[in-house]
């Protein structure tokens, strides 16, 4: 069993630029959402997909935007980045499906820095 | 929105005694409450939950309470090791399911002394 895979693990880049964070989903689950973690503090819920589209969002400007594919891997776009993004993202899988727990099984995380 | 407040922010125990670190939410709707493990520069990874249909929950060295009426849940773990020193997060789930994603508390850095 695979787990959650992140990429790339640290990124710069200056205020004004976009970047693009890539997620694998652990194998079997079907539902992948975006935390960011700025330093010092808990995760924060970006947005969550299931079936391609996003069914969850939490307190994040539209510059934050993501897509899930049919292998269940997702992106998180940022346009416009502001110094205040330098955050770790975290990507994290879970099965929506009966049965499952709704258990979220995080990755390693991108660490951005905004410059 | 729902709000989850963490406490202590640090907390230092001797090796082999017992650390409780406490949470409390605002939305009476949620109903699931994982507690996470971060050690440094790791992913959180969950050590244990409870939903709101029950009361306390157990495994091994590490227990959750949660107490509905008063919205606050707790971990407890007893015979802390030096492997326990860490982060951990405590956040709670409201009863859209995923869609409304967790929200975490800011973490209690446990410090376990030798």
């Amino acid at each position: 069993e695979t787990g959650v895979t992140q990429s790339p693990t640290h990124l710069i880049k200056t205020r004004g630029q976009q970047v693009t964070l890539r997620c694998s989903s652990q194998s079997g689950h079907n539902t992948v959402s975006w935390y960011q973690q700025a330093l010092g503090q808990g995760p924060q819920f970006i947005f969550q997909y299931y079936r391609e589209e996003e069914n969850g969002r939490g307190n994040f400007p539209p510059r934050f935007s993501g897509l899930q594919f049919p292998n269940y891997s997702s992106e998180l776009n940022v346009n416009a980045l502001e110094l205040d993004d330098s955050a770790l993202y975290l990507c994290a899988s879970s099965s929506l499906l009966a049965g499952g727990t709704g258990e979220l099984f995080f990755g390693e995380g991108s660490r951005l820095t905004v410059l | 929105g729902e709000n989850v407040e963490q406490h202590p922010s640090t907390l230092s125990v001797q090796e082999g005694d017992s650390a409780v670190i406490k949470c409390t939410y605002s939305d009476s709707a949620s109903n699931y409450f994982p507690w996470y493990k971060q050690e440094l520069g790791k992913r959180p990874q969950l050590i244990i939950d409870i939903r709101s249909n029950v009361g306390e929950k157990k495994d091994q060295r590490i227990a959750v309470t949660l107490n509905k009426t008063a919205k606050h849940f707790s971990l407890h773990i007893t015979e802390t090791q030096p492997e326990d020193s860490a982060v951990y997060f405590c956040a709670a789930r409201g009863s859209g399911g995923g869609a409304d994603g967790l929200t975490f508390g800011k973490g209690t850095h446990l410090i376990i002394q030798p």
